[in-house]
């Protein structure tokens, strides 16, 4: 079985460029998940999605980041314009949702993005 | 909030020196448990959980066991490898849906 497979496995821009991230999840899997990991920390999530539906974009900086995910299946992160804050690693995972579980997350290898 | 706290690191022990990394929670009701290990230039994988308290989980020599009277997770392995190099997170979910991760603990096993 595939597991989540993001790309690009790295990323360098310039300041103030769009940058896109690509994320395929677990064939199945209800529910997906974009994270930021800072280096040296634990990751901090940015959006989650249960289908199509984000069900959780709290923490997501609506004023640069945007995502979407396409009848439930892959997904997309955007950052535009991207600032020297936004270098670090962009993971997505995947789990199958239903009632309540412990919910398991397989995550992808992430994406590392530098902004210089 | 739901949190979780780890013991900072980097952890530095020798071939088959035993291991505890320490983690502890703050939760409302009854969370399930993670340990997840990212090796280097790889994604986080799941390494054990536990879903409720008093249940031990286990996988590749690494023990832990959900203490719901001390909030606490800790994680241990008797005799660690130089392949065990890592970094390891601590981890929660209250709903099955939402986690939360503590900020990771460096292991460097020398041989």
């Amino acid at each position: 079985e595939a597991g989540v497979v993001q790309s690009p496995r790295y990323k360098i821009i310039e300041k103030k460029q769009p940058v896109a991230f690509w994320c395929n999840p677990i064939s199945g899997h209800n529910t997906l998940y974009w994270y930021r990991q800072n280096l040296g920390q634990g990751p901090e999530l940015l959006i989650r999605y249960e289908n199509e539906e984000a069900v959780d974009d709290s923490q997501l900086p609506k004023d640069r980041f945007s995502a979407e995910r396409l009848k439930g299946v892959d997904s997309t992160l955007k950052i535009q314009p991207a600032e020297l804050g936004d270098s670090a690693v962009y993971l997505c995972a995947s789990s199958l949702v239903s009632g309540r579980s412990t919910g398991e997350l397989f995550f992808g290898e992430g994406s590392r993005l530098t902004v210089l | 909030g739901d949190s979780v706290t780890q013991m900072e690191g980097p952890v530095t022990l020798s071939e088959e020196a035993f291991l505890t990394i320490n983690c502890t929670y703050t939760a409302t009701g009854y969370p399930s448990l993670f340990w997840y290990v990212q090796y280097p230039g790889e994604g986080l994988q799941l390494l054990l959980k536990a879903t409720k308290a008093d249940d031990k989980g286990s996988n590749k020599g690494f023990e832990a066991t959900y203490r719901k009277e001390t909030t606490s997770f800790h994680l241990e392995k008797g005799s660690v490898q130089v392949s065990d190099s890592a970094v390891y997170f601590c981890a929660l979910t209250p709903t099955g849906n939402q986690f939360y991760f503590g900020t990771g603990t460096s292991l460097t096993v020398i041989p």
